[in-house]
């Protein structure tokens, strides 16, 4: 079974400051991972995705995103937060080896990014 | 850019009432999906479907149909609204890719009274 966990319900950090928002995963083979940001009121936005090759993937708005296959985890950061990065960071994990059409991602319940002015 | 529109931001409806939610998205994609998103609860599927006519039910689907009779858009109906069924609802799309993430839609916010 596929799932994604956030253990974070919140983050708070200083602005300037550098933001880790925690994912770990959980697949019976390869993984596809994504990351998306939802501003209030609104829809999600996508931010970055992990297919293959570098670990390091760089996305929208600065964020980048670490896989790190022993750990099971795909960390989103970013080296100095912005009171506008406050929003709400959904996870999201799809098993790259589960064939069909109707493969879906599974999505985190979501981690609460406040930064301080 | 791909785009999907749902086609109330707001919505109050009362308790009894059959409610129509609409999403059309532009980009051709097969694959089409209905959130609902509670505080605490994340997102949790509803119903989805990756052809015209197809449907599948997601992990809560009670209380909900849809309809798609056209490639573009994937409608989900409240036969009989209730107050439980307050929530932001979310629409999807996705290309039949592996790879591929989903576009979502601004979100519509039912409330029932």
């Amino acid at each position: 079974a596929q799932s994604v966990a956030q253990p974070e319900d919140q983050v708070n950090v200083a602005e300037g400051n550098p933001l880790t928002v925690k994912c770990t995963y959980s697949v019976s083979g390869n993984p596809y991972l994504f990351w998306y940001v939802q501003y209030p009121n609104r829809g999600l936005q996508f931010l970055l995705k992990y297919i293959t090759g570098d670990n390091l993937v760089k996305g929208s708005y600065g964020f980048e995103a670490e896989f790190n296959k022993s750990q099971t985890s795909f960390h989103l950061k970013k080296p100095s937060a912005l009171v506008s990065d406050s929003a709400l960071y959904f996870c999201a994990v799809r098993d790259k080896d589960y064939g069909g059409a109707t493969n879906k991602l599974i999505f985190g319940t979501g981690t609460l990014l406040a930064v301080q002015p | 850019d791909v785009k999907v529109t749902q086609s109330s931001r707001y919505l109050v409806k009362r308790t009894g009432e059959k409610v129509f939610l609409e999403c059309v998205q532009d980009m051709d994609h097969e694959n089409m999906f209905w959130y609902r998103q509670d505080p605490g609860l994340g997102l949790r599927l509803i119903y989805f479907s990756y052809d015209v006519k197809m449907k599948e039910k997601g992990d809560i689907p009670e209380g909900y149909s849809v309809s798609r009779e056209k490639k573009e858009r994937f409608s989900l109906i409240l036969e009989s609204a209730s107050t439980n069924q307050t929530s932001m609802y979310l629409c999807a799309s996705s290309s039949g890719g592996m790879n591929y993430g989903y576009t979502f839609g601004s979100g519509t916010r039912l409330t029932v009274v």
